[in-house]
């Protein structure tokens, strides 16, 4: 089993649409857990980080449920712009320090 | 000069070539690390430098070579590489080395090896 798994898409939505990305992870000792972006070509570039309780950055929501590992990423009234691929990453142990484990990502087209 | 930056942004070497890349951060962060990122992949963790001083070598083949002279520079030297090691190649920083905060990366080497 992969140690981040998401759905590669793409989604293609028109403007304006809400859209949802989900993302489970395998590590149960993973402790923090963000959003990347990615434009194609382009280094990945944090979006959020995922708090327990759930955090709202604009048009962007991101849920984390432990008990299930699984996280979520909501974006409401799509732009253009949110055109991207979007990367679930959460840490893991390892020897002595926490890695970033990053997801394939999730691409989507948002269309005019 | 801001951000975390790398050079060359491309690189085409064959595979009997010897060749450097380099990153620099100027966030006064103290952990540094390489990644590679290959077609339909997700990103791989190749090195970690903490305070200077290399805490991961995620099995990594000896035919790339990290060196950390300073919290501020990071190389990764290349020698006789084989055409998968085609890929993107990027840096990135963190404030400890746990990441708790996340990375910021810089913009990445694409390299091609033929």
């Amino acid at each position: 089993r992969k140690e981040v798994e998401q759905d590669p898409g793409p989604f293609n939505v028109p403007e304006g649409a809400t859209v949802a990305f989900n993302c489970t992870y395998s590590n149960s000792a993973s402790q923090s857990f963000f959003w990347y972006r990615q434009d194609c070509r382009k280094e990945p570039k944090l979006l959020m980080s995922v708090y327990s309780s759930g955090n709202e950055d604009g048009r962007f929501t991101a849920q984390l449920n432990r008990a299930s590992q699984y996280i979520s990423l909501l974006i409401r009234d799509s732009k253009l712009s949110d055109s991207a691929t979007y990367l679930c990453v959460v840490t893991a142990p390892d020897t002595g320090f926490q890695k970033l484990v990053f997801g394939t990502g999730t691409r989507l087209l948002v269309s005019p | 000069e801001t951000g975390v930056t790398q050079t060359p942004r491309h690189l085409v070497m064959g595979m009997t070539n010897k060749k450097s890349l380099k990153c620099e951060q100027h966030l006064g962060h103290n952990a540094m690390y390489w990644y590679k990122q290959s077609a339909k992949k997700p990103l791989e963790l190749m090195f970690v430098y903490s305070l200077e001083e290399r805490v991961e070598n995620n099995s990594v083949p000896s035919r790339f070579s990290p060196e950390c002279p300073n919290s501020s520079h990071l190389f990764l030297h290349l020698h006789t590489l084989q055409p998968e090691d085609s890929a993107l190649y990027l840096c990135a920083s963190s404030q400890d080395g746990i990441g708790l905060a996340g990375y910021t990366f810089g913009s990445g080497t694409r390299l091609t090896v033929v």
